[in-house]
């Protein structure tokens, strides 16, 4: 049984365009992120979700726009990719919003 | 300014032996520390956390130290494996901010 789910697990797109990245997580957990991870495996917030509210919205271009259309899922929305966007996304859960966390596998996002 | 540093970004060592992975911070008041182990390819899995006001915390082979006068933790792994060979990374939490992750350390154990 998969913990925290996302789709797709590869993105291949080219500038300019649009595209989403969905999560899922079936461990009932109240709070959920996602995070960015660049070619320097350095692992960044880009915000988090609790009970479907946005509650940490760190500075990423508003190009980037999350939605939470239920406490399971938190999808991400990104308009007019860029090159720079290219990185592996990760989704991650926590039943509240300190303490472990427990992340997907990761959608590895190329931009060309 | 604030500060994460995990000592190696790479670390060495023979099987069977004790790795010992350092992390260190500054300007932050972490009220729990938390490591994270990361294989290529793959998310983050969350493998310890340690309270401000405890010591120590083991589970099974690993250990965890968490010194708040040095700000730093240490993580041991006991009897090294080939199968322990991955990316490390620990992450602060303070109260009502983000995890803040280091950059991690990659170990190799080697049979």
């Amino acid at each position: 049984d998969t913990a925290v789910s996302q789709t797709p697990k590869y993105l291949v797109t080219q500038m300019g365009n649009d595209k989403s990245i969905k999560c899922e997580q079936n461990l009932g957990h109240d709070t959920m992120y996602w995070y960015k991870q660049d070619s320097k495996k350095f692992l960044k917030i880009m915000f988090s979700y609790n009970n479907k509210e946005l509650i940490i919205n760190e500075t990423v271009p508003n190009r980037f726009s999350p939605k939470s259309p239920d406490k399971a899922h938190l999808n991400l929305h990104i308009n007019s990719l860029e090159l720079g966007d290219s990185a592996v996304y990760f989704c991650a859960s926590s039943q509240r919003s300190i303490g472990e966390q427990y992340f997907g596998p990761g959608t590895r996002l190329t931009v060309t | 300014s604030q500060k994460i540093e995990q000592n190696s970004e790479a670390l060495n060592i023979q099987e069977g032996k004790t790795a010992t992975l350092t992390c260190n911070y500054t300007n932050y008041s972490p009220a729990y520390l938390q490591w994270y182990r990361q294989d290529p390819g793959r998310g983050p899995v969350f493998l310890l956390l340690i309270r401000e006001n405890e010591k120590e915390k083991r589970k099974e082979r690993l250990k965890v130290t968490f010194d708040t006068t040095l700000k730093q933790s240490l993580f041991h792994i006991t009897a090294s494996q080939p199968a322990d060979s991955a990316t490390y990374l620990c992450a602060l939490d303070q109260r009502n901010t983000p995890l803040v992750f280091g950059k991690g350390t990659r170990l190799s154990v080697i049979a």
